[in-house]
């Protein structure tokens, strides 16, 4: 069965700090992906990366990063010197070879305080 | 169009009254996805559409729910007599391909 797990529910920062979204995963597969998406107060779910399991190399856009570790199943997000642009609830998701679907965690609350 | 457009933006239902949700996917997009998301948690996936076929209906939650895509672009996600349980935000993605699902702002549905 697969699972994913996000711990942390509401985060608060100051502007201009670092933070770091954890997210940990359970599935049986060999293959899988993994995707982290920005959900704003708007509604809409925004995709940020897509990751395949046999891709351990973490990746830099600006000013996210992710840091994907098969040995503990975690593939966690960091954004450094956050901005109140980036307040939003992330979703971490996870999809099966061969599934119709994704798989989401229950999302973390990020709030950046000016 | 540039995005995936879902309407109503926001419907409110008596308990017991049929609703009726649209999607308007991204053009030439082939797959179509409706997730149901409560308050305070992830989207659960509801149903999967390849084309016109529905190829995937295991997240329906009961057989109130009902999806259809007759010409294999828009979809219309159709609540039967309504319940308080099914208040909740209901999304809609399209894909091209599995790499990037885009989904749309969502339906917020309130039954009362």
């Amino acid at each position: 069965a697969q699972k994913v797990t996000q711990a942390q529910t509401e985060i608060s920062v100051v502007e201009k700090e670092d933070v770091t979204l954890d997210c940990v995963y359970e599935t049986r597969d060999t293959t899988y992906y993994l995707f982290w998406y920005k959900q704003p107060p708007s509604g809409e779910l925004v995709f940020l990366i897509r990751r395949n399991s046999f891709d351990e190399q973490n990746e830099i856009s600006g000013r996210y990063s992710w840091n994907f570790q098969k040995s503990t199943s975690s593939f966690n997000f960091t954004i450094t010197a956050s901005q109140v642009v980036d307040s939003a609830v992330y979703f971490c998701a996870l999809s099966e070879e061969g599934a119709n679907n994704l798989f989401f965690g229950t999302g973390t609350r990020l709030t950046v305080i000016p | 169009g540039a995005g995936v457009s879902q309407s109503p933006r926001y419907k409110v239902a008596k308990r017991g009254q049929d609703v009726a949700l649209r999607c308007d996917p991204i053009s030439g997009h082939v797959s179509l996805f409706w997730y149901q998301q409560a308050l305070g948690q992830g989207p659960e996936f509801l149903t999967y559409f390849q084309n016109e076929a529905q190829l995937d209906k295991s997240g329906l939650p009961s057989d109130r729910f009902f999806a259809e895509r007759p010409e294999g672009s828009v979809s219309t996600l159709k609540i039967q007599r309504t319940q308080q349980e099914d208040s909740a935000v209901y999304l809609c993605a399209s894909s091209l391909d599995s790499y990037g699902y885009t989904f749309g702002s969502g339906t917020r549905l309130t039954v009362v």
